[in-house]
């Protein structure tokens, strides 16, 4: 069974650095390109970031470009996020997901809450 | 910026068959934007309903069905049942490794 489990959210303050890490098991990590996705309070989703397979090649929405980096540990099958000069924006539930070749995602965790307060 | 619209909310009685649609600011929705569907209930993490626009994902019922009307990807859901109550998203695929997700439509099963 494919599962997601992402951690490291938490209360951070404007400015601040927070990593979220997604740690997948169920299925081969290394041949899935990653990604990550999130949804304010009470809004949409929006999607974050996105990694290929052997982490060469990244993406990232306009909206985090520069302040935040997506990565990937093979050998430890897990997924990360280093979130950087946060705002206020940037809270939200954080979820990783599985992206595949035919431009979609098919397995998500259940996320992890990220609130950047003072 | 590149937005993906939706309709907020939609009504449809039990039964009855709904179409929500995900339009571009600027441009028509083709295949090439590869348009994905995703069913989320509040709290909960979104599940994959359609891909690559109308290929329904693994254990989702055939009352789901997606497609190309006009110049927008298409959700349509027929016979709807009560559990069909939530939110909806489209993501289309915009450019390389870059997606962005449609605005949501909140479904209303009365």
């Amino acid at each position: 069974e494919v599962q997601l489990l992402e951690s490291g959210g938490g209360l951070v303050q404007p400015g601040g650095s927070l990593r979220l890490s997604c740690a997948s098991s169920g299925f081969t990590f290394s041949n899935y390109a990653m990604t990550w996705v999130r949804q304010a309070p009470g809004k949409g989703l929006e999607w974050v970031s996105g990694i290929s397979t052997a982490g060469i090649a990244t993406y990232h929405a306009d909206s985090v470009k520069g302040r935040f980096t997506i990565s990937r540990d093979n050998s430890k099958n897990t997924l990360y996020l280093q979130m950087n000069s946060l705002r206020g924006e940037d809270t939200a539930v954080y979820y990783c997901a599985r992206w595949r070749a035919g431009n979609y995602f098919d397995y998500w965790g259940q996320g992890t809450l990220v609130t950047v307060s003072s | 910026q590149t937005v993906v619209t939706q309709e907020p909310s939609f009504s449809v009685s039990p039964g009855g068959t709904v179409t929500l649609t995900c339009g571009l600011s600027s441009g028509s929705v083709s295949t090439s934007y590869y348009p994905s569907w995703y069913q989320q209930t509040p709290g909960q993490a979104p599940r994959t309903l359609i891909y690559n626009t109308n290929t329904r994902s693994s254990g989702v019922p055939d009352r789901f069905s997606g497609s190309i009307l006009g110049n927008k990807a298409a959700l349509t859901i027929t016979g709807a049942q009560a559990d069909d109550e939530c939110d909806y998203y489209c993501v289309l695929y915009v450019d390389s490794g870059i997606y962005v997700f449609g605005t949501g439509t909140k479904v209303t099963v009365l």
